[in-house]
């Protein structure tokens, strides 16, 4: 069965310190990943995606994350958070080439202290 | 583009009414779109999945009798709590899959707070 596995419920760092936010997943092929933040009371809004691609991926505002088949892992990183990045972060499963079956983690809520 | 809009953005009823919740694809056709609930500190769970002009998909649990859903166009489907209860309280979100294009993604709304008193 696929699923996505988010290993920490909370993250906490000082604000200008690096954020990592660790995601796994169990699929029998090679799955498309996202990344989603939701910030408290808002929708979900895209950080990133790979969809077999580039390995690195490249999200908005500063996020990254890296698809490692080996490890079956799709951690998303930042180099330097913000006060503006304390949020909840879910990481994706896609299980069809569709875009219609997701499955999401758990959640992982960042906060960023001053 | 690709944007997708609720209404309402917050709604308190009374327990035993009926609250109805607009998903609207406002710059794309989606011939599919995705009811998913959310409880506090949770994950989103999908409810049921709407296909325009056929009946929804519900996910095992999801009593079809009482989250009615309807997607008439290809551009709005709604989401109808029926006799709502204290436990229907919850965030309900909507996505929309791109008919055309080459996406493989889905496209989230802002989310609708239900409160049934």
């Amino acid at each position: 069965a696929q699923s996505v596995t988010q290993l920490d419920s909370h993250v906490s760092v000082s604000e200008g310190t690096p954020v990592l936010l660790r995601c796994n997943y169990s699929s029998s092929y090679s799955p498309s990943l996202f990344w989603y933040v939701q910030h408290p009371n808002k929708g979900l809004q895209l950080l990133l995606k790979y969809t077999s691609a580039a390995t690195l991926v490249k999200g908005i505002n500063g996020f990254e994350a890296e698809f490692k088949k080996s490890e079956t892992s799709f951690h998303l990183t930042k180099p330097s958070a913000h006060m503006s990045d304390a949020a909840e972060y879910f990481c994706v499963v896609i299980l069809d080439n569709y875009g219609q079956n997701f499955v999401f983690g758990p959640g992982t809520r960042l906060s960023v202290l001053p | 583009g690709a944007v997708v809009s609720q209404h309402p953005s917050w709604v308190i009823c009374k327990s035993g009414t009926s609250v109805k919740i607009e998903c609207r694809s406002l710059d794309f056709q989606a011939t599919t779109m995705f009811w998913y609930r959310q409880f506090p500190k949770q994950s989103l769970m999908l409810m049921a999945t709407s296909n325009e002009g056929s009946k929804a998909t519900y996910e095992q649990g999801v009593e079809k009798d009482k989250f009615l859903i309807n997607h008439a166009s290809l551009t709005l489907s709604t989401l109808t709590v029926t006799s709502a209860h204290p436990e229907d309280s919850s965030f309900y979100i909507c996505s929309a899959h791109p008919t055309s294009g080459s996406y493989n993604e889905q496209f989230f709304g802002p989310g609708t707070r239900l409160t049934v008193l």
